[in-house]
């Protein structure tokens, strides 16, 4: 079954400790991109990746990094998390060609609390 | 940046009926895609349409990109169908970052 997973499903965590979400799809796709989304605010996106190893900035990228070692995984690092990290994080995937089929597919969603 | 307005904000109606929701845009897009968010959060994407028109069931959408908005239609309506519809949009300008508009909040009532 084609999908996009991310773990873990939900964290609680305190300011300060190191956490990474995972992000894994099974379709091949070369474009991967990490959203967060807050009440009233819709998704802003955080960081994408074109293809393996070539990752740039979205809209709303401080406090966040990302890695693109593999081209099914692209995984987001807090490596410093702050209470206004607190968000709900989705992870999403396209093939980007050809042109008609470049929809995103998005993974379940990771609920994260920052106390 | 580009910018993307989404009306209604919020909407109610009863079973069978129909709807329109609108997406606006304020610059040349490459991508514009509509996806659903239902009640337990899931992202669903519903239709890729940088222009024309397209059809899916009870849903259909247009987009008209000289005049930079799009139109999602939800014909006959069920409950099934209530959750968020959100449209994003990728600029002509090829930078590959998405901006979502801030939904259309629906609630289809039985």
């Amino acid at each position: 079954e084609a999908q996009v997973t991310q773990n873990p499903r939900y964290l609680i965590t305190v300011t300060g400790k190191k956490l990474t979400v995972t992000c894994s799809q099974n379709m091949n796709h070369e474009y991967m991109s990490w959203y967060r989304q807050d009440p009233g605010l819709g998704l802003r996106q955080i960081y994408y990746s074109m293809n393996v190893e070539v990752t740039d900035k979205g809209d709303v990228p401080e406090g966040y990094k990302v890695s693109r070692k593999e081209k099914r995984n692209f995984p987001l690092i807090l490596e410093s998390p702050s209470p206004n990290q607190t968000s709900l994080y989705f992870c999403a995937s396209s093939a980007r060609l050809p042109r008609s089929t470049d929809t995103q597919y998005f993974g379940p969603g990771t609920r994260l609390t920052v106390l | 940046g580009i910018q993307v307005e989404q009306s209604p904000p919020d909407l109610i109606l009863q079973e069978g009926a129909n709807s329109t929701l609108r997406c606006n845009f304020s610059d040349s897009v490459n991508n514009l895609q509509w996806f659903h968010q239902n009640p337990w959060g899931q992202l669903i994407n519903l239709f890729y349409i940088p222009s024309g028109t397209k059809q899916n069931g009870r849903l259909s959408a247009t987009t008209v990109a000289t005049e930079r908005y799009s139109l999602l239609y939800i014909s006959s309506s069920q409950t099934t169908d209530s959750g968020v519809y959100f449209c994003a949009v990728e600029g002509a300008s090829g930078t590959y970052k998405y901006i979502f508009g801030t939904g259309t909040r629906l609630k289809v009532l039985a």
